[in-house]
C-alpha cells in the first residue's frame, strides 16, 4: 500500500501524559500536513511542511503541540501534558507539492484522554 | 481562504443522481474549489477539483457556475458506498506562494444514499 500510514490508529492515555503519533507520508510527497477533527466536525488545520521546514502553525496549537518532520519524510506530531479537550482524530495528508494538488490523506489517529 | 456554505444533509435513492450544492460567494480569483468525502471513521478523499471549468473524472463531475460564486458535485448513479460526508472547500492554488495547500473545511454534507 503506497498511501498514506499512521500509527498507532488509536491511542488512549491519561490525562498529564504524552503521546506521539507518527505519519509517513506518499514517497515522493514534499508537502506534509496535520489536522485535527473532533466528533461531527470537518478537520481543523494545524500544521503544515514543505520538506523538513514547518511553513505554517494554527492558533489551534498550543505550546503542548509540536510536530517535526526532520528529514522531510515522515512526520511526528508530540502533545504533551495531554487534556480532555484533546481528544480528537488526529488526521495526516500528504500532496505533490504547491499548485493545484490534492492532499491525500491517512486513516487518522484517534486519541482519547480519560 | 474563502468559506464554504453547504446543506448539513441530502437523501439520495441508490441508482439516482445526487447533486451536492456549495456556495463560495467570497471565493477569490486564483482559488479553485475541491470536493472531498469521507466515509465514517476512515480520513477524508479527494474526489475532484476544478478553476472555473467544469470538471469530470472516473468518481464525478464537478459544474462551477460562470460567476464561480457556487458549485455543484455531481455522483452520476449513487450507490450504497456512497453515503459519506461531503465537503467543498476553497484553497489557493500554489505556485510560489508558501501559504497554499492548507485546506479550511466546513462541516460538510451528510449524504445518505437509501436502496
Amino acid at each position: 500500500d503506497t498511501g498514506v500510514s499512521q500509527n498507532p490508529r488509536h491511542k488512549i492515555t491519561k490525562r498529564g501524559q504524552n503521546v506521539t503519533f507518527r505519519c509517513d507520508p506518499i514517497s515522493e510527497h514534499n508537502r506534509l500536513y496535520w489536522y485535527r477533527q473532533t466528533l461531527g466536525q470537518g478537520p481543523e488545520f494545524l500544521t503544515y511542511f514543505q520538506n523538513e521546514a514547518q511553513l505554517e502553525k494554527s492558533r489551534l496549537l498550543s505550546d503542548r503541540f509540536s510536530a517535526e518532520r526532520p528529514k522531510g519524510s515522515f512526520s511526528t506530531l508530540e502533545i504533551q501534558r495531554t487534556e480532555q479537550g484533546d481528544s480528537a482524530m488526529y488526521l495526516c495528508a500528504s500532496s505533490a507539492g504547491s499548485g493545484a494538488y490534492e492532499q491525500y490523506f491517512g486513516p487518522g489517529t484517534r486519541l482519547t484522554v480519560t | 481562504d474563502a468559506k464554504t456554505t453547504q446543506p448539513p444533509s441530502m437523501d439520495c435513492a441508490e441508482g439516482r443522481a445526487a447533486n451536492l450544492p456549495c456556495n463560495h460567494s467570497t471565493i477569490s480569483g486564483n482559488e479553485y474549489v475541491y470536493w472531498y468525502r469521507q466515509i465514517h471513521s476512515q480520513g477524508p478523499q479527494y474526489i475532484i477539483h476544478g478553476l472555473k471549468n467544469n470538471e469530470t473524472n472516473e468518481m464525478a463531475s464537478l459544474i462551477i457556475t460562470e460567476d464561480r460564486k457556487s458549485s455543484t458535485l455531481i455522483l452520476p448513479h449513487a450507490t450504497l458506498r456512497d453515503t459519506a460526508v461531503y465537503y467543498c472547500i476553497v484553497r489557493v492554488w500554489g505556485g510560489g506562494n508558501t501559504n497554499a495547500g492548507k485546506s479550511t473545511f466546513g462541516d460538510g454534507t451528510t449524504l445518505t444514499v437509501k436502496p
